[in-house]
């Protein structure tokens, strides 16, 4: 079966760093999404990776090992802002997004 | 009206009633999708329209009725519902041609069944 795991919850502090990992099992690989959501609102998309290695977005990077069945999203300078739900999503063979449950990110002051 | 928009924000019906979601995308995407999101469960697609459509149904129980009439407009028909269908429904839409084009998501229909 196709599977994606993230961690449940995290907690991190206004201004430092947090990585939040994905791990994936998928029928073929045709790219990786991030995506943010704010409770009671919409996913965002946040970012794609399709090759090894990281991309970055301001203060976000996303990483990417095809081999490993990995990712990780980082979030640097750390905002309460930044409290949401992260999504990991993979495109597998078919072209479908495999969605994992979300990893709940509270920041505190 | 920009993205995509999706009425109505919040539903609360009885299983016995008829219901429709709507969802309109002002992006001139060509792919639309039905999302249903339960608490700390990952996004279970519905439902995808390609070029009006429907390429994907993955054994939606029939009580769940999609309707695409034209590549902006897109909805989701409720007939008979059961409370474990309350849940968040996310409509989404892309540009679908094959190239790894994110997904647009609106804002969604909490769904509450009784």
């Amino acid at each position: 079966g196709q599977n994606i795991d993230q961690p449940t919850e995290m907690t991190a502090t206004e201004g430092a760093i947090v990585q939040i990992n994905c791990t994936y099992q998928t029928s073929g690989f045709n790219g990786l999404f991030w995506y943010q959501q704010h409770a009671g609102e919409a996913p965002t998309f946040l970012s794609y990776n399709v090759l090894d290695g990281l991309e970055e977005k301001g203060r976000f990077s996303s990483f990417l090992s095809r081999s490993k069945g990995y990712s990780y999203l980082l979030l640097k300078e750390l905002q309460m802002k930044d409290s949401a739900s992260y999504l990991c999503a993979v495109r597998d063979s078919n072209y479908q997004l495999i969605w994992g449950a979300g990893t709940k990110l509270i920041i505190k002051p | 009206e920009t993205g995509v928009t999706q009425t109505p924000r919040h539903l609360v019906m009885g299983m016995t009633n008829k219901k429709s979601l709507k969802c309109e995308q002002h992006l001139g995407h060509n792919a639309m999708y039905w999302y249903k999101q339960s608490a700390k469960k990952p996004l279970e697609l519905m439902f995808v329209y390609s070029l009006e459509e429907r390429v994907e149904n993955n054994s939606v129980p029939s009580r769940f009725s999609p309707e695409c009439p034209n590549s902006s407009h897109l909805f989701l028909h409720l007939h008979t519902l059961q409370p474990e269908d309350s849940a968040l429904y996310l409509c989404a839409s892309s540009q679908d041609e094959g190239g790894p084009y994110e997904q647009y998501f609106g804002p969604g229909t909490r769904l509450t069944v009784t």
